[in-house]
């Protein structure tokens, strides 16, 4: 079975906090993605990467980073965490770059920022 | 851009009921489409997806039809159970790597 799973179901962290997020799938799949999901809005695509070390910047990627070191995680990184990053973020992952094929999803982490 | 507008919710349905969650597309080429569910806790899980106009997709008593001439992709289910209640994103794939969601319905079943 496709897994994909994330290192925390809930976080909560204070304003200017330096937060990782980490996302490991066990398929080989060759793309990974970080979106954040809010009310009424959807997901939105925060960055993705097409190959370890790879990385592009979706529609959101202001106060986020992101790390590939290995082909399996792909981690989510808040430099300085505010409370406009509360949100619930969600990690896929996807085997190949064309455009009809699924992405799994993770479980999703709540993140909370006070 | 491309865009995805799907029905706000809630949708409020009695078990055994019709359901039709509207989904329709904004899209410059021949995008695939895809409808996913959300269910209470968990992450988002593919329910069925269409990748050329015309194309069905089905799964767990859910279809949806990929229709090029009214832009949409409509999410129907003849007789929905309370398992169904979840919230149900439709989305589009237009390039190698992205999917554009629309904003989700949430669907309640009631006994």
């Amino acid at each position: 079975d496709v897994k994909v799973t994330q290192s925390s179901r809930y976080l909560v962290k204070r304003t200017g906090e330096k937060v990782f997020l980490e996302c490991v799938q066990d398929m080989d799949h060759e793309n990974m993605f970080w979106y954040r999901q809010d009310p009424g809005l959807g997901l939105r695509l925060i960055y993705f990467s097409y190959d370890v070390k790879m990385k592009e910047k979706g529609d959101i990627p202001e106060g986020y980073s992101v790390s590939r070191e290995k082909k399996e995680r792909f981690s989510l990184i808040l430099e300085s965490a505010s409370t406009n990053q509360t949100s619930m973020y969600l990690c896929a992952s996807k085997e190949g770059g064309t455009y009809q094929e699924t992405q799994y999803f993770g479980p999703g982490t709540r993140l909370l920022v006070l | 851009g491309d865009s995805v507008t799907q029905m706000e919710g809630p949708v409020t349905l009695s078990e055994e009921a019709f359901l039709t969650i509207n989904c329709t597309y904004t899209a410059t080429g021949y995008p695939s489409l895809f409808w996913y569910v959300q269910y209470p806790g968990e992450g988002l899980q593919l329910l069925l997806k269409a990748t050329k106009a015309d194309d069905k997709g089905s799964n767990k008593g859910f279809e949806a039809t990929y229709r090029k001439e009214t832009t949409s992709f409509h999410l129907e289910k003849g007789s929905v159970q309370v398992s169904d209640s979840a919230v149900y994103f439709c989305a589009l794939g237009d390039s190698s790597y992205k999917l554009i969601f629309g904003s989700g319905t949430r669907l309640l079943v009631r006994p």
